[in-house]
């Protein structure tokens, strides 16, 4: 049973750059969240998908930043002309179709993205 | 104020010893309550849920007051495998059917021999 699997593990960009990081849910969840942390700092949520919908982007930076989760395929959070502030670990969690509020979220092991 | 708060440490205690981490909400509407714990640069992991009765997981006892919107964790015996960061986690939203996660910054617990 494989957990939430998130690629790359480690993305090296240089400013000016796009980064694309990917996030498989766990086998028979459909709802997947985005998290960032920054260097010193708590995890921050992004956004909230369901497949080919967008639920809650309250997180998510106004320009740049934008995620997906397609009919098939992994979901896709896709930062647009990085700069230095955008190093962070990124991470990735599910949890099932049938989840309420108090479903726990299971993270896959992140994206840890460095803007030279 | 923070949204959740968290003493940061670190709490650096013998094997064997019982350490208690505290955590308040500021949102006295929040419906679900968690603990997870993060190794040095991996990802969260859940410890356990904390439900109003208070529950507990063999070492793991984690308690909620709901009027004094406040949550611990606390740790019996503790081993050197215990070492990593405690997370407090609120879910916020009021009237979701899904869990947006609030994170405190997390404490952080060494065990030495």
């Amino acid at each position: 049973n494989a957990g939430v699997m998130q690629n790359p593990r480690h993305l090296v960009r240089r400013r000016g750059q796009e980064a694309r990081l990917r996030c498989s849910p766990m086998k028979g969840h459909s709802h997947v969240y985005w998290y960032r942390q920054l260097p010193e700092e708590g995890l921050k949520f992004m956004v909230y998908l369901q497949k080919e919908n967008i639920i809650d982007e309250s997180g998510m930076p106004k320009e740049r930043f934008s995620a997906e989760f397609p009919k098939e395929g992994p979901s896709i959070l896709r930062i647009q002309q990085v700069v230095r502030g955008d190093s962070a670990a990124y991470f990735c969690a599910s949890s099932p179709p049938s989840a309420g509020d108090s479903q726990p979220q299971h993270f896959g092991d992140g994206t840890r993205l460095s803007i030279l | 104020r923070k949204e959740v708060e968290q003493d940061p440490g670190p709490f650096n205690v013998p094997e064997g010893a019982t350490v208690a981490f505290n955590c308040t909400y500021s949102n006295s509407a929040s419906q679900s309550f968690f603990w997870y714990r993060q190794d040095c640069r991996k990802e969260p992991k859940l410890l356990m849920s904390v439900y109003s009765s208070g529950n507990e997981d063999g070492r793991f006892t984690a308690q909620l007051n709901r009027a004094s919107q406040y949550i611990s964790l606390l740790i019996r015996d503790s081993k050197l495998s215990d070492s990593a960061t405690y997370l407090c986690v609120v879910n916020m939203e009021r009237g979701t059917s899904y869990g947006k996660l609030t994170f405190g910054q997390g404490t952080i617990l060494t065990v030495h021999p």
